[in-house]
């Protein structure tokens, strides 16, 4: 079936780098962009960005412009989003999901960051 | 600006409909949005796409009880025949390339 299954939960000092992983089976890698959206403790959720699997062309929201960057790896069907130059309030669960021209979905099972020095 | 408003809550009974509300700016009155559902402690989940045109298209395996609906700037998702697993959070966003979320509406099945 369907499927995208991120990396594992990581801690992080302030200043440091992480880098979350989306692994997807069971569809054609490139034909589906991959969006990346997290949540704040207790927040909303909140849009960052995206890239396409076949082009490697990605789209940032302007909050998060300087500080990530998506790329993918087509030979293992994995994205992967790096956000750097971390800080406390960027704790939270990151979140990628498949996007079609008409659909959208699965969700993957989010991967939690925290950031503490 | 494009902007997603929605109600922080709503309540309505087991077996019940409950008619939720995404408003677009003005601006922006003619986009298409998604519905997701984020129940407590999980991840979300895609329910339908709705279109201007007032049309929807749902998501695999999301039960006929959830439909979709717009007119003019407004985007609706309406629940029927409540459940209580359908206590969540509900999430719109824009369709498109360009993504923004509403902020929410908690729906709590009395």
């Amino acid at each position: 079936q369907v499927q995208v299954v991120q990396s594992g939960g990581e801690v992080k000092k302030p200043g440091a780098s992480v880098t979350v992983s989306c692994r997807a089976s069971g569809y054609i890698f490139t034909d589906y962009y991959i969006h990346w959206v997290r949540q704040a403790p207790g927040q909303g959720l909140e849009w960052m960005g995206w890239i396409s699997p076949n082009s490697g062309g990605t789209d940032y929201a302007q909050k998060f412009q300087g500080r990530v960057t998506m790329t993918r790896d087509t030979s293992i069907s994995t994205a992967y989003m790096e956000l750097s130059r971390l800080r406390s309030d960027d704790t939270g669960i990151y979140y990628c999901v498949r996007v079609g021209s008409g659909t959208c979905g699965p969700w993957g099972q989010g991967t939690l960051v925290t950031v503490s020095s | 600006q494009l902007v997603l408003t929605q109600s922080p809550s709503a309540s309505a009974s087991l077996g019940a409909s409950v008619k939720l509300t995404c408003t677009l700016s003005s601006a922006h009155s003619s986009y298409a949005i998604a519905w997701h559902q984020q129940q407590p402690g999980k991840g979300p989940r895609y329910l339908l796409k709705v279109n201007s045109d007032d049309t929807h298209n749902k998501g695999d395996g999301i039960p006929d009880r959830f439909s979709g609906s717009s007119s003019g700037a407004e985007r609706y998702l309406t629940i029927s025949s409540l459940q209580s697993e359908d206590e969540a959070d509900y999430y719109c966003q824009t369709w498109g390339t360009l993504w923004v979320f509403g902020g929410g509406t908690k729906l709590t099945v009395l």
